[in-house]
Order: structure tokens, then C-alpha cells, then sequence
């Protein structure tokens, strides 16, 4: 089983570029969602979804956008990066009336 | 918004020593969720509990939802190298399309070998 897949697994940006960071889920889960960590913080809540078609915002969402077109695909993109976007992301699923998340292995990024 | 308190933030033991940590939510939950990161992975479930007074076991980790719905604990015992890494306590007041998990901070356990 793939679980919840991340892609890249590092990438370091100039300020100002754009990227999106991808994840796949093969589980079927409705309920998608996006978590940075920092140092002392622990995960923060970027974007989630609670199912195709439908995203909202989070604890932190500024300067990041998601879309949700598929039930298994939810990027997250960031349309100009800044040093303090420099963190680990994590993408996570569940099913609809599931309380357990599951986990991607996080993306390491690096804004300079 | 809610908090959730972690303690202790870190912690260093010998192997075979138990290990015990707790969150403290300032309001209630309905579900808490322990998991735990390895260094350069993902956090992975270790445990969920989902009633008040519910006392889990997995292997040697022993979780409990407290009474008052506002703490729960995590207990390791008979620590081994391979329980080093980050322990998060998650919290949930709700299911369904409003289900949003509040994390703890997390401990840092480190087991001298």
C-alpha cells in the first residue's frame, strides 16, 4: 500500500519562485490536509479539504493556495516564496467520518 | 483557538527505564491521538482513544483519555534505542467534515543504549 505519497522529498527555492509540492493518496480518504513543522511549533495546519472540490483554510494559510480536483491529488502550491516558508510540509488523510490521520513522509524546504 | 500543553519537551533515559508524558488541553476533546516521528519520516499513529476513562495498550506503550476530557498520558516502558524519537499528543473535538486535530508540541526522547 502507498499511503499517502509526497513529492519532491527536499527542494530549496530562491525567494520569490513558485513550486508546488504534491500528494497522492491511494486510500480513498475524502478528507485531505496540509501541516508544516517548525523547530518548537510542532505542526501548524496549512489548507485542508474535506473532499473534492472543497478546501478551507487553516491555522497558518498565508501565502500558500491548494486546489482539490481529485479526491486522491491535493498540491499545495506556493506562488512566491519567502525564508520564513522555510519548513518540513506534511500531507495527511482520513477517511470521512474516520478521527485518525495518516501521514505522508514530509517534504523538506528550503527558501533562500 | 485551543491549546494543547505537551510535557516534558524532552527527555533523556537509560534503556529499560519506563518513560511516562502527558498533554493538557485547555477544553475538552473527544479523541486523542498519540503518534510518533522518527527523525526524517512522517509521524506515524501509535495509539487512539476515543472515550473519556479509556486506557489503551500497544505493545509496550500504554495511552489513557483522561476523565475530564482535558489530559491524557503516554506510557513507555522497558524503553529500547528504537523508541528514540518525537512523541505527539493530538487532540479533536469533533468528527466529520469539522474534525480538525490540535497538536502538541511534542517530547524528544532520547534512550542512552
Amino acid at each position: 500500500n502507498a499511503g499517502v505519497t509526497q513529492t519532491p522529498k527536499f527542494q530549496v527555492l530562491k525567494t520569490g519562485q513558485s513550486m508546488t509540492l504534491q500528494c497522492a493518496q491511494d486510500m480513498n480518504h475524502e478528507y485531505m490536509s496540509w501541516y508544516r513543522q517548525d523547530p518548537g511549533m510542532g505542526l501548524r495546519l496549512i489548507h485542508y479539504s474535506v473532499g473534492a472540490g472543497i478546501t478551507d483554510q487553516g491555522e497558518v494559510p498565508n501565502g500558500y493556495n491548494v486546489s482539490r480536483s481529485t479526491t486522491e491529488d491535493f498540491p499545495l502550491r506556493l506562488l512566491s516564496a519567502a525564508p520564513s516558508q522555510t519548513s518540513v510540509y506534511f500531507c495527511a488523510s482520513r477517511t470521512g467520518g474516520g478521527n485518525t490521520i495518516y501521514f505522508g513522509e514530509g517534504s523538506w524546504l528550503t527558501v533562500v | 483557538g485551543q491549546q494543547l500543553n505537551q510535557s516534558p519537551q524532552s527527555m533523556f533515559i537509560q534503556e529499560g527505564e519506563d518513560v511516562s508524558m502527558n498533554c493538557t488541553s485547555s477544553s475538552i476533546f473527544n479523541t486523542w491521538l498519540w503518534y510518533k516521528q522518527d527523525p526524517g519520516e512522517g509521524p506515524v499513529l501509535l495509539i487512539a482513544l476515543y472515550k473519556a476513562g479509556e486506557l489503551t495498550s500497544n505493545g509496550r506503550l500504554t495511552a489513557q483519555f483522561g476523565i475530564t476530557r482535558k489530559d491524557s498520558f503516554l506510557n513507555i516502558s522497558a524503553s529500547i534505542p528504537s523508541d528514540v524519537g518525537i512523541y505527539f499528543c493530538a487532540g479533536s473535538i469533533s468528527g466529520g467534515s469539522n474534525y480538525k486535530l490540535t497538536f502538541g508540541k511534542g517530547t524528544l526522547l532520547t534512550v542512552n543504549p
